[in-house]
């Protein structure tokens, strides 16, 4: 059972423009959302994350928006760069305060390709 | 930021000998460490969740006899892949969590495991 989807194993955008990348979840528990950016062969590499509480978080060129009643978040890059090629791979979490780190459900990802 | 290093970076072994993996956080003490298994193409899998001085707490569907995981400081988890065989290679990438209750997790390189 998949818990955290993102449906589009790739995606192809020109430089300059925005890149959106999409998640959905069926867990109402999630309550905290990371993204990842992956290159072959490496670990991932935090971006951004939001919590529940929000609707929305921004860090320079990447944007998260989260939209509960739709178990739904997106990541806009913008303007996509060539070196924004990646694996970008959305997680979930359940946080429980006073408890031990909570484990992230990651999504299958989606291959993200910026063209000159 | 904070760093997670992994040794080996690769690894080739026969078939029926054992593999240590070590993670190790660099600049800050990981009360929690996580291990991950990727598949081509696929998601990262979740394998288990290791507290340091205590036992790891394994995923469903995974051997804890066959996947060792030995926390034994707040800098230092290994996984070892005990009497390996083909089907167990693949990569295997850990991260690290600041402490209890923080949800971002730092994750290293990974290390390819290639069994013959």
């Amino acid at each position: 059972d998949q818990q955290v989807k993102q449906n589009s194993p790739s995606l192809s955008v020109q430089e300059g423009r925005i890149s959106i990348l999409n998640c959905d979840y069926t867990n109402s528990m999630f309550d905290y959302f990371l993204w990842y950016k992956k290159y072959p062969a490496e670990g991932p590499t935090f971006l951004i994350s939001i919590s529940s509480i929000k609707d929305k978080n921004e860090d320079g060129r990447f944007t998260v928006f989260l939209n509960k009643s739709a178990k739904h978040l997106s990541l806009h890059i913008v303007p996509s760069q060539p070196g924004d090629s990646a694996v970008y791979f959305c997680a979930a979490s359940a946080r429980r305060y006073g408890g031990a780190t909570n484990k992230l459900i990651f999504g299958t990802g989606t291959l993200l390709a910026v063209q000159p | 930021g904070a760093v997670v290093s992994q040794h080996p970076s690769w690894v080739i072994c026969k078939s029926g000998t054992s593999v240590k993996i070590e993670c190790r956080s660099l600049d800050f003490q990981a009360t929690t460490m996580f291990w991950y298994r990727q598949f081509p193409k696929k998601s990262l899998m979740l394998m288990a969740t290791s507290n340091e001085g205590s036992k790891a707490t394994y995923e469903q569907g995974v051997e804890k006899d066959k996947f060792l995981i030995n926390h034994a400081s707040l800098t230092l988890s290994t996984l070892t892949v005990t009497s390996a065989h083909p089907e167990d290679s693949s990569f295997y990438i850990c991260s690290a969590a600041l402490w209890s209750g923080y949800n971002e997790q730092f994750f290293g390189p990974g290390t390819r495991l290639t069994v013959l």
